[in-house]
């Protein structure tokens, strides 16, 4: 039971390049979650799922898109990556609305 | 704006003495959830408060909510080093609003 797993650990943009971070979860979950945390601050939703082929936008979605083709996976994508997205990104999932079970992170760094 | 707030910012005490933190949020929830971050790594839940309890414990842990105040607070007792981290709490994100579920956190430092 591995829990959520992220894909990569660590990743280095250039600007305008465009990335897919992925994120796994083994425990049937059905809300899963897309979370960026900036220095000395808290999470900010940039992206949710309720279910298996539904997304919905969280606080900060501009820049952002995300796809739940399977339940355990969601994937966020980034089209065209700006200076303004390095962030540490955590995926979560939860049983519905209850608490939430994180990834490790993706340390992103766009130049 | 964020959904839930936590004060104070941060916090330094000595192994031994108990830490208080507080919690507000701005609508309706069914549930209030606080979760621990340890520095570079990802949230840990701790605990979940549902809308119906005052008041729940686990271990050192002890949470109250009050909903007319649409607040909560996570009082850590005894505490130990081991308990020096950021400390968030969180509500499920509301449907239509979308709105972000944690706040900036209240930083705990414990010193030996």
């Amino acid at each position: 039971n591995a829990g959520v797993t992220q894909t990569p650990k660590f990743r280095v943009l250039k600007t305008g390049q465009s990335m897919t971070l992925l994120c796994a979860q083994d425990m049937n979950h059905e809300y899963m979650y897309w979370y960026r945390q900036d220095p000395g601050m808290g999470l900010r939703l940039i992206h949710y799922s309720v279910g298996e082929g539904t997304t919905a936008k969280g606080e900060v979605p501009d820049g952002y898109n995300v796809s739940r083709l399977k339940k355990q996976n969601f994937l966020l994508g980034l089209e065209s990556a700006a200076p303004s997205q390095t962030s540490v990104y955590f995926c979560a999932s939860s049983y519905f609305g209850r608490e939430q079970y994180f990834g490790p992170g993706t340390r992103l760094t766009v130049t | 704006s964020q959904q839930g707030e936590e004060d104070p910012q941060a916090l330094s005490i000595q192994e031994g003495e108990n830490a208080t933190m507080n919690c507000s949020y701005k609508t309706s929830i069914n549930n209030l959830q606080w979760y621990r971050q340890n520095s570079g790594r990802g949230l840990v839940h701790l605990i979940l408060i549902r809308s119906n309890e005052r008041e729940k414990h686990s271990g050192r842990l002890r949470v109250t909510l009050d909903t007319s105040k649409k607040s909560s607070s996570l009082l850590i007792t005894a505490s130990r080093a081991a308990d020096t981290a950021s400390y968030f709490c969180a509500t499920p994100p509301n449907t239509n609003a979308g709105k972000s579920t944690f706040g900036d956190g209240t930083t705990l430092t414990v010193k030996p």
